[in-house]
């Protein structure tokens, strides 16, 4: 079965220091992944997908994210944490065979991100 | 540009009544559309796929007959929540795809709809 996991809760760091959020997935074929961030009763806002090509992945507000193939793996990352940073993250996938004729994505259960000043 | 609207924000109706929810694409035509349904805290479950002019594809569980999915157009997806109860409370997003290729699978989001029923 195609899942996506997010290992971490809730992810605390300072301001200025750097981030990492962690998503591993489970697809069979390629894999597409994205990572999109929701703030309080907003909807998700796209930061970045990984479809083919190079492994690491640039997005907005500075983010960036690494695919690892052997690891299955596609943790996302910022060099420097901005306390504005705090929100709800999302990692996502669409696998191969049937979902990916009409797109739909798998989730993992989301990583609350707290950047203290 | 790829800004997806949804209307109402928040609504509050009372047991037994529908609600319809409305989900726009503004500045491209969706092929597919999406609804989901968040719990707080929670990620996002998906209840139905809808494409332009066919029948929404319903994920296992989700009641066809109690949320009815139109996709009337390239720009507008409706989802009513027929004879509301209160467990039907919840957070409602829609998501618009802009294409059909591998490469256009992001998916963009509405600003959700807060649904109370009292």
């Amino acid at each position: 079965a195609q899942s996506v996991a997010q290992p971490e809760d809730q992810v605390n760091v300072a301001e200025g220091n750097p981030l990492t959020v962690k998503c591993t997935y489970s697809v069979s074929g390629n894999p597409y992944l994205f990572w999109y961030v929701q703030y309080p009763n907003r909807g998700l806002q796209f930061l970045l997908k990984y479809i083919t090509g190079d492994n690491l992945v640039k997005g907005s507000y500075g983010f960036e994210a690494e695919f690892n193939k052997s690891q299955t793996s596609f943790h996302l990352k910022k060099p420097s944490a901005l306390v504005s940073d705090s929100a709800l993250y999302f990692c996502a996938v669409v696998g191969s065979g049937g979902s990916s004729n009409t797109g739909k994505l798998i989730f993992g259960q989301g990583t609350t991100l707290q950047v203290k000043p | 540009g790829a800004v997806v609207s949804q209307h109402p924000s928040r609504v509050i109706c009372k047991s037994g009544t529908s609600v319809k929810i409305e989900c726009r694409s503004l500045d491209f035509q969706a092929t597919t559309m999406f609804w989901y349904r968040q719990f707080p805290k929670q990620s996002l479950m998906l209840m139905a796929t809808s494409n332009e002019g066919s029948k929404a594809t319903y994920e296992q569980g989700v009641e066809k007959d109690k949320f009815l999915i139109n996709h009337a157009s390239l720009t507008l997806s409706t989802l009513t929540v027929t004879s509301a109860h209160p467990e039907d409370s919840s957070f409602y997003i829609c998501s618009a795809r802009v294409g059909n290729s591998r490469s256009s699978y992001e998916q963009y989001f509405g600003p959700g709809t807060r649904l109370t029923v009292t």
